[in-house]
């Protein structure tokens, strides 16, 4: 079985400034994506990006990148240039790739971000 | 495109009520699922389809039916609410089950108290 642990229930910071969110995972497969959903306020939960395993290269969107580490199964999301809208939950996803029989989401517990102005 | 919509926002049972939670979605999806969002827990498969016809279930399905007649439908049927279902629930959606276009779109989330 698939498990998603983010160890960080809650971190602040200050507006413009950079954070990191920590995930790691556990799985025996070698084929799978990594997300980093974000969850405000309004419970719409939000995709901000994506990283598949194959991949050696960190994906990147705009102020947000994810620092992926196969080997120590780590997928940390760093936000830089913190804005106040950034404050969300965010949460950190694995997902198997299961071909025809479908793909399931496993989620970590979840980090409350709050960016103070 | 409406994305994922789901109805009703909120919705208040009384335990041994039986309810429908329902969820569509205009993308031309073939998969789609239900979680529960619970404090702490993050959010948790409770069932899903991998086509109009199939269903099958996630980690928690006990207590909840669901039913894929169309590609754009899969309603979550509470048979028996009890307190224990009190939760938000989240239903997603994405193009298959596997390769690059497997980004799963959620809906806004029903909010469901059973008392």
């Amino acid at each position: 079985a698939q498990t998603v642990t983010q160890s960080q229930p809650e971190m602040s910071v200050q507006e413009a400034e950079t954070v990191t969110l920590s995930c790691t995972y556990d799985t025996s497969e070698s084929n799978y994506y990594l997300f980093w959903y974000k969850q405000p306020p309004s419970r719409q939960m939000i995709l901000v990006i994506r990283q598949e395993a194959y991949k050696q290269q960190n994906a990147t969107e705009n102020r947000f990148s994810v620092n992926f580490q196969k080997a120590a199964k780590s997928f940390s999301l760093k936000i830089s240039d913190s804005q106040l809208g950034d404050t969300a939950m965010y949460f950190c996803a694995f997902m198997w790739l299961r071909g025809t029989s479908g793909s399931r989401l496993t989620f970590g517990e979840g980090t409350q971000l709050t960016v103070n102005p | 495109n409406a994305g994922v919509t789901q109805t009703p926002k909120f919705q208040v049972l009384k335990t041994g009520q039986s309810m429908t939670l329902q969820c569509a979605q205009d993308m031309n999806h073939e998969y789609m699922s239900w979680y529960r969002q619970d404090p702490g827990m993050g959010l948790r498969l409770i069932h899903y389809s991998v086509g109009a016809g199939i269903t099958d279930q996630g980690e928690v399905p006990n207590g909840y039916n669901v039913s894929r007649s169309t590609t754009e439908d899969f309603p979550l049927r509470l048979l028996s609410a009890a307190p224990s279902q009190t939760s938000v629930y989240f239903c997603a959606s994405s193009y298959s089950g596997g390769g690059t276009t497997d980004t799963q779109y959620f809906g806004p989330g029903t909010r469901l108290t059973v008392l």
